[in-house]
């Protein structure tokens, strides 16, 4: 297993410049998310998923959509790219409900300049 | 709202030194703690999840306890090596939001100097 997959690593983008952040993973794991981490903030939950079609906003979501066509994919956009959007985001994967081991990826280095 | 809070920030120690990491949160109505560790440029790697009916997990040298009604758990490491340094972070997967949700700590940075 590959486990949980980010793309790209590193990603420089301009004020105002939209991208996609992906992410898969091949578990089949119901319950997927999206985090951003920030010095002095640690991990703050962006956008999760409990199935395909199914999604939820957390604690930062603004600036972010995301979508689930399928299980294993959950991609997160930035519309309007600010420079307060410059971070590390995590993904992660886990079973749905209590007391499953989350399952992280590698990353995306996102810097907006 | 749960408040996940680790103390210290960072920690320098000898190697072979038995040292631990301290970790608490606000609100005890928990279904799990888990410890995490981060290498730097890397994602999080799961070390230990204690389900809120346990008192303590352990793994190898590492070893873990939750005092859910004080709020607090604490991650051991017996003989500690150069490759133990990393960041670790503490989460809890809490009642008051749905599922999986996990609410971090900060981190402690841990080095082990040779």
């Amino acid at each position: 297993n590959a486990g949980v997959t980010q793309t790209p690593k590193f990603q420089v983008l301009k004020t105002g410049q939209s991208m996609t952040l992906q992410c898969a993973q091949d578990m089949n794991h119901e319950y997927m998310s999206w985090y951003r981490q920030d010095p002095g903030m640690g991990l703050r939950l962006i956008h999760y998923s409990v199935g395909a079609g199914i999604t939820d906003q957390g604690e930062v979501p603004n600036g972010y959509n995301v979508s689930r066509s399928t299980t294993e994919d959950f991609p997160l956009r930035l519309l309007s790219a600010a420079p307060s959007q410059t971070s590390v985001y995590f993904c992660a994967s886990s079973s749905w409900g209590a007391n499953y081991e989350q399952y992280f990826g590698p990353g995306t280095r996102l810097t907006v300049t | 709202k749960q408040e996940v809070t680790q103390i210290p920030a960072a920690l320098s120690v000898p190697e072979g030194e038995n040292l631990v990491l301290n970790c608490s949160f606000t609100d005890s109505a928990i279904y799990n703690l888990q410890w995490f560790r981060q290498d730097p440029g890397k994602g999080l790697t799961s070390l230990l999840l204690i389900q809120s009916s346990q008192r303590e997990q352990t793994s190898g040298r590492l070893n873990a306890s939750l005092d859910k009604s004080s709020g607090r758990s604490t991650l051991y490491i017996a003989a500690s090596q150069p490759g133990d340094s990393a960041t670790y972070l503490c989460a809890v997967q809490s009642k008051e939001t749905s599922g999986s949700r996990l609410t971090f700590g900060e981190g402690t940075q841990l080095t082990v100097n040779p």
